[in-house]
Formats: C-alpha cells, sequence, structure tokens
C-alpha cells in the first residue's frame, strides 16, 4: 500500500531564506508526482506535477526534484517571502493508474518578516 | 478559463438528514475526483470518474455515500443520514490526459452536521 510522508510537519524560517521541504514514498511505481499549497480555509493549487520518467520541474522561484528509485521528492524554495507561508502537500498517483491522489499530511510553512 | 467550481461553499445539515454537493469541472477534462479533508487529518479519496468507465468506488467510506457524474461533465456527491462524523470539506478535482492527469482542485464545500 502506497504511504506518503512528509517532513517536516512546520517549518519557521525568516523571509529572504531559500528552504527545502520533504516527501517520500513507500512504492516507487508511481505515474506521477503533484506539490499542492494550500492556504487556511481554501481549496488547493495545484504548484508543480513531475511525471514519472522526470527528475525535475521549474516555476519561479520553486523547483521540485524527483528520485524515483530512492521514493523522494524535494520542493525547493528560493528566497522565501511571507506571501509563501501556507501548507504544502505532496501527492503521488500510484503506478498504472491515472486515478486518485495519495497525500502525505503536508509541512506548514511559516515565514517571518 | 474557468477552473472547477463546487457548491455549496457552505453547507450546515442536521444529523439523519442527506445532503448533494455539485461540482462543476474544467470543460473538457475527461476525469474528475471527489476527496474528503476532515479537521487534523489528511486527504482522502473517496471516488474517481473517468470518461464513460465505470467509477473507482473504493475511498467511499460507507454505503450512504455515492456520486454521480451525468453526461460526462457535473457530478454530485451525495450523503444520506448524514453523521457528526461525515463533518469535514469535501474537494473536487479534474484531470485530463492531456495535462498528464495534472488535478486542479476547486473550493471546496464545508459540512457541518449538528
Amino acid at each position: 500500500k502506497q504511504e506518503v510522508t512528509q517532513i517536516p510537519a512546520a517549518l519557521s524560517v525568516p523571509e529572504g531564506e531559500n528552504l527545502v521541504l520533504n516527501c517520500s514514498f513507500t512504492d516507487s511505481a508511481i505515474y506521477n508526482l503533484q506539490w499542492f499549497r494550500q492556504d487556511p480555509g481554501k481549496g488547493l493549487t495545484s504548484l508543480l506535477l513531475i511525471q514519472s520518467s522526470q527528475r525535475e520541474q521549474t516555476s519561479g522561484r520553486l523547483n521540485a526534484s524527483l528520485d524515483k528509485s530512492s521514493g523522494r521528492s524535494t520542493l525547493y524554495i528560493a528566497a522565501s517571502q511571507p506571501g509563501d507561508s501556507a501548507t504544502y502537500l505532496c501527492a503521488v498517483i500510484p503506478g498504472g493508474s491515472q486515478g486518485n491522489l495519495i497525500f502525505g499530511k503536508g509541512t506548514k510553512l511559516s515565514v517571518k518578516p | 478559463g474557468a477552473g472547477v467550481s463546487q457548491s455549496p461553499s457552505n453547507k450546515v445539515t442536521e444529523k439523519g438528514k442527506d445532503v448533494e454537493l455539485r461540482c462543476d469541472p474544467i470543460s473538457g477534462h475527461t476525469a474528475l475526483y471527489w476527496y474528503r479533508q476532515s479537521l487534523g487529518q489528511g486527504l482522502e479519496f473517496l471516488i474517481y470518474f473517468q470518461g464513460n468507465s465505470a467509477p473507482d468506488k473504493s475511498g467511499l467510506p460507507s454505503d450512504r455515500f455515492s456520486a454521480e457524474r451525468t453526461g460526462g461533465s457535473v457530478s454530485t456527491l451525495t450523503i444520506q443520514r448524514t453523521q457528526q462524523e461525515d463533518s469535514a470539506v469535501y474537494l473536487c478535482a479534474s484531470s485530463s490526459q492531456r495535462g498528464g492527469y495534472e488535478q486542479y482542485f476547486g473550493p471546496g464545500t464545508r459540512l457541518t452536521v449538528t
């Protein structure tokens, strides 16, 4: 059974710092991996999608990497800003499926001015 | 273009009543998903529709939960005889093969059962 773990559960950093959020999954057979952002009381905003054949994706100050063989992904945020404060969720679609996402419990990020 | 929309945004109901939650996916998206996020819990998969195929209902927690998707577009999630433990945010998402099945989420419906 696929399980997704995110470490740390919470992170507080000063503005301007570069940071890394970690995601691990137990079964390397995945179709894709997706990173989301969730603001309090809101839905999920897709940040980056990495297909199983890809190693990384970049969007602005965000860079996500995928090491499928070791079951790990990282989300790198450069030059953090207070507006980056949110919960970041990692999720995978199991291999052989285009079906449901299996989510980690998220990392709650707080960027202090 | 328009994103995924859900209605109502909030629903308060009495225990034992039935509720219907609606999801309008992004136009042209063939896949539609329902998830639930309970207080303090992670996101939990409920049901998945792909085109005209039979839905994957493996995540539905009990037979009080059902969903349908009409015309390959709008979906309705129905909870019968609601219980307090059904209180949660119900999220809908849609995706397309062309987009590598990147899932786009709606704003959710917050259900409170009193």
